[in-house]
């Protein structure tokens, strides 16, 4: 039981630049979402989904997309970077929120650097 | 707007010794609190919840201790061990699908 993956552990990207950060659970949870890490704060959530078609924007979602074409997946898309992006950034699942189970499963982390 | 906080950024204790960490949050519509772990370089790992109609919850080695008067929630470590050493965040539930995480502090276990 892999739990939550995330590729790639490390990116560098230049301003300007896309890319996606991939994230798979393979829990069938139906609750995924992103987080950002910067040092010395707590994270902050980018955007979340509570189903496959589902997305909803979470406290930071400006810059950042994403999309839920399955249960198992849940991309983030950095359409053109920025330096304000370089963080560590976190996908997580839960079978469900919202009913007090809240225990989030959290992946390994993708370090991005943008230049 | 309204944010989860913690008191002390950095706790260096004694192997042995009991752990205290405390969070405060300012959003009196939560209703669910957690404490999550996370090691160095690694993701957040889920230690113990919490809802708002209980005032103490314990785990193995662990308790979380909630006052909803003063809006004050603590961790508490009995007999901390050199694999403690991490930092400890605690999150707040307020909106059903959203996870507010606090800023973090570090435990440092001390031989």
């Amino acid at each position: 039981n892999a739990g939550v993956t995330q590729t790639p552990k490390f990116q560098v990207l230049k301003t300007g630049q896309s890319m996606t950060l991939q994230c798979a659970q393979d829990m069938n949870h139906e609750y995924m979402s992103w987080y950002r890490q910067d040092p010395g704060m707590g994270l902050r959530l980018i955007h979340y989904s509570v189903g496959a078609g589902i997305t909803d924007q979470g406290e930071v979602p400006n810059g950042y997309n994403v999309s839920r074409s399955t249960t198992e997946d849940f991309p983030l898309r950095l359409l053109s970077a920025a330096p304000s992006q370089t963080s560590v950034y976190f996908c997580a699942s839960s079978q469900s929120l919202s009913d007090y189970t809240g225990e989030l499963f959290f992946g390994e982390g993708s370090r991005l650097t943008v230049l | 707007g309204e944010s989860v906080g913690l008191h002390l950024p950095t706790l260096s204790v004694q192997e042995g010794d009991n752990s205290i960490i405390n969070c405060a949050y300012s959003n009196s519509a939560s209703d669910y609190f957690i404490w999550y772990k996370q090691e160095s370089g690694k993701g957040p790992q889920f230690i113990i919840d919490i809802r708002s109609n209980m005032d103490k919850r314990q785990g193995q080695r662990v308790t979380v201790l909630l006052n909803k008067t003063v809006k004050h929630l603590s961790l508490q470590i009995a007999a901390t061990q050199p694999g403690d050493s991490a930092v400890y965040f605690c999150a707040e539930n307020n909106a059903g699908n959203m996870l507010t995480f606090g800023g973090g502090t570090r435990l440092m276990v001390k031989p």
